[in-house]
């Protein structure tokens, strides 16, 4: 499977605090891409970096990316409990779009 | 700007059955992907049409089938129905770009459910 995985699995933090999650690919790639899903929801898109990136930010959202070990890892600040859900990470390479296992993120009020 | 719609949101039906789930795509998207979720084996990408041609394909059996018309809304079907096709079906649109360079816009799902 040419899927990334995250790390942690799962993560429990107050509100409040930041919070990291990891994702490591296998593939090269030509972008990364993170989602966010809530309980019984689609997902949703967050951010995209390319391959020739190293940082991005969009609001309390930070990704970075480094190509040379296969990884991106999503920071988001101040957490709130509303950012409570599944994060995954999305490679896209060739013309296939591979998701990550996901990071299931539990922000306590 | 509607989002993308998916019809119905939940689905009973028993082995050996089969099913067509229905994704409207956003306005303007030609490109309609679909993914089935669950708990074991995550988010599987099962494939991808733009202008009402299959341009990527995932690894799934060939009762699972696809079609997309001019208006770019797209089906999915699946035949002869297995307990292991209980998941979530999700699909996604994007205005056109292949190999994920698009952010992708997700419906809420249809929840299938194989008794």
């Amino acid at each position: 499977s040419q899927q990334g995985e995250e790390d942690p699995q799962a993560l429990s933090i107050q509100e409040g605090e930041n919070a990291t999650m990891n994702c490591s690919y296998k593939t090269s790639i030509n972008n990364l891409q993170w989602y966010r899903q809530n309980s019984g929801r689609g997902l949703v898109h967050l951010i995209l970096i390319r391959s020739n990136e190293r940082e991005k930010h969009s609001g309390r959202l930070r990704v970075t990316l480094d190509t040379s070990k296969k990884s991106s890892s999503l920071l988001i600040t101040a957490s709130r409990a509303a950012d409570t859900a599944s994060y995954f990470c999305a490679t896209g390479a060739g013309n296939q779009f591979y998701f990550g296992t996901g990071t299931s993120l539990t922000v306590i009020p | 700007k509607a989002g993308v719609t998916q019809t119905p949101r939940y689905l009973i039906k028993t082995r050996g059955q089969q099913v067509t789930l229905s994704c409207s795509p956003i306005s303007g998207h030609r490109s309609v992907s679909w993914y089935q979720q669950t708990p074991g084996q995550g988010l599987q990408f099962l494939f991808e049409y733009f202008s009402e041609t299959q341009r990527n394909k995932g690894n799934f059996p060939g009762r699972f089938s696809g079609r997309q018309f001019s208006n770019s809304r797209s089906e999915m079907n699946v035949s002869t129905l297995e307990l292991g096709d209980s998941a979530l079906y999700l699909c996604a649109s994007s205005v056109g770009g292949g190999g994920g360079n698009q952010p992708q816009h997700f419906g809420d799902g249809t929840r299938l459910s194989i008794l």
